[in-house]
């Protein structure tokens, strides 16, 4: 059975930093490009950044470049994102998701989210 | 960059009647088009890709049509689990998935 089980959300400081992680089980984790989508409160969907099976390859939304890195570790099946410089607009269920095949662009499965608040 | 536009906003329909959703492409995206349910308090769940395509386990009653610009899902009979929030995202330009804003089907 597929699992993607996210933490590291919490409260936070505009300014500040969070590192969310990912832990993937149940399928072959690098074999599959990898994807964070955000979910404001009350909001729709929006696609925040993704990396490629490998990790060569790493593509962020115009909203966060600059300011979130992506990652993953192959070997401890876990993807991460890298938060700075965060502000009240990143306030957000954070999602990992799974590409249905690789590099499909299209999310066959996903975890249950991590909430990121960002206030002071 | 190409915007996904999708009607209603809000549906109201009854259980056992159909349900017909709309999505609308600024550009072309082909039939690389998915559909995903969302319930409150949980994570999306896809149920069409390749705009006609039902992913695994997802019941017959769901259709999806389309291409280019113009794409529908059609929920055949209404069943109470169905009611949700509905998105469109096309996926033609890896990685860069853009979502609609969303159609809620509510129970009328």
């Amino acid at each position: 059975e597929v699992q993607l089980v996210e933490s590291g959300g919490g409260l936070v400081q505009p300014g500040g930093s969070l590192r969310l992680s990912c832990a993937a089980s149940g399928f072959t984790f690098s074999s599959y490009a990898m994807s964070w989508v955000r979910q404001a409160p009350g909001k729709g969907l929006a696609w925040v950044s993704a990396i490629s099976d490998s990790g060569g390859g790493t593509y962020y939304a115009d909203s966060v470049k600059g300011r979130f890195t992506i990652s993953r570790d192959n070997s401890k099946n876990t993807l991460f994102l890298q938060m700075n410089s965060l502000r009240a607009e990143d306030t957000a269920v954070y999602y990992c998701a799974k590409d249905s095949w690789d590099s499909s662009g299209y999310f066959n499965y996903w975890g249950q989210g991590t909430l990121v608040t960002v206030s002071s | 960059e190409i915007v996904m536009t999708q009607s209603p906003a809000t549906l109201s329909v009854s259980p056992g009647e159909r349900a017909t959703l709309s999505c609308r492409a600024s550009q072309s995206v082909s039939s690389n088009l998915a559909w995903y349910q969302q319930k409150p308090g949980q994570a999306p769940r896809l149920l069409i890709y390749g705009a006609s395509t039902r992913a695994t386990d997802v019941p017959a009653r769901f259709s999806g049509s389309g291409s280019g610009t113009e794409f529908t899902l059609t929920i055949s009979s209404l069943q109470s689990e169905d009611f949700a929030v509905y998105y469109c995202q096309k996926y033609n330009n890896w990685p860069r998935g853009t979502f609609g804003q969303g159609t809620k089907l509510e129970i009328k």
